[in-house]
């Protein structure tokens, strides 16, 4: 099975600690996408990324959270100093990168702030 | 500003019948669209797309309608099935500035009754 593999599927964070959120996407897609799905919301665009590129990060907000994929490795999706209104389900999708292609998500990182 | 709308939370429906999940959208220059179908703690999954050179798309119980003045698309799964009950996303992209962002809507929740 060569899908959107990402890890861990459940993270509990404390208040004020790091959350890091692993995406491998399909073996030879180059561009990557974060969504977040608050409770009973539905999926919101965080950020697009290319290899080690940000290509689109107009739905991050503009603090605390970053996001990369380097030339070798998954994407990481990281939230520093969590607050609970982080607590959500974060989904990472890929595609080959032509427009008309399908983008296809992974199961999900759900994160819990405590 | 939500580019891509769907205004019914929820919908239930008889096994056997027709299902139709609605969508609405605003981006005239949205030129591909998709339909996914989400279950509970897991990833959304593509289900059919179609481009907007089409109007129609057809594969197996599901079919999608593309209705561009209308700027109206929906999904019809004929006949529904109990394993068809989860939340329907439909999503929209359209390249900007050289990239390609996926707009999602709030989702239907579909529930297929036995």
């Amino acid at each position: 099975n060569a899908g959107v593999m990402q890890n861990p599927r459940h993270l509990v964070r404390r208040r004020g600690q790091e959350a890091r959120l692993r995406c491998s996407p399909v073996k030879g897609h180059s561009h990557v996408y974060w969504y977040r799905q608050l409770p009973e919301e539905g999926l919101k665009f965080m950020v697009y990324l290319q290899k080690e590129n940000i290509i689109d990060e107009s739905g991050m907000p503009k603090e605390r959270f970053s996001a990369e994929f380097p030339k070798e490795g998954p994407s990481i999706l990281r939230i520093q100093q969590v607050v609970r209104g982080d607590s959500a389900a974060y989904f990472c999708a890929s595609s080959p990168g032509q427009v008309g292609n399908t983008i296809y998500f992974g199961e999900g990182s759900w994160l819990t702030v405590v | 500003d939500q580019q891509v709308k769907q205004n019914s939370p929820s919908l239930s429906v008889q096994e056997g019948r027709i299902s139709i999940l609605n969508c609405d959208y605003t981006n005239s220059m949205f030129d591909y669209f998709l339909w996914y179908k989400k279950y509970p703690a897991e990833g959304p999954t593509f289900l059919i797309s179609i481009s907007s050179i089409k109007d129609k798309n057809e594969d197996g119980r599901f079919t999608v309608f593309l209705n561009k003045s209308a700027k109206h698309l929906s999904l019809h799964i004929v006949p529904s099935q109990p394993g068809d009950s989860a939340v329907y996303f439909c999503a929209a992209t359209v390249l900007t500035s050289g990239t390609y962002k996926y707009i999602f809507g709030t989702g239907t929740r579909l529930k297929v009754l036995a």
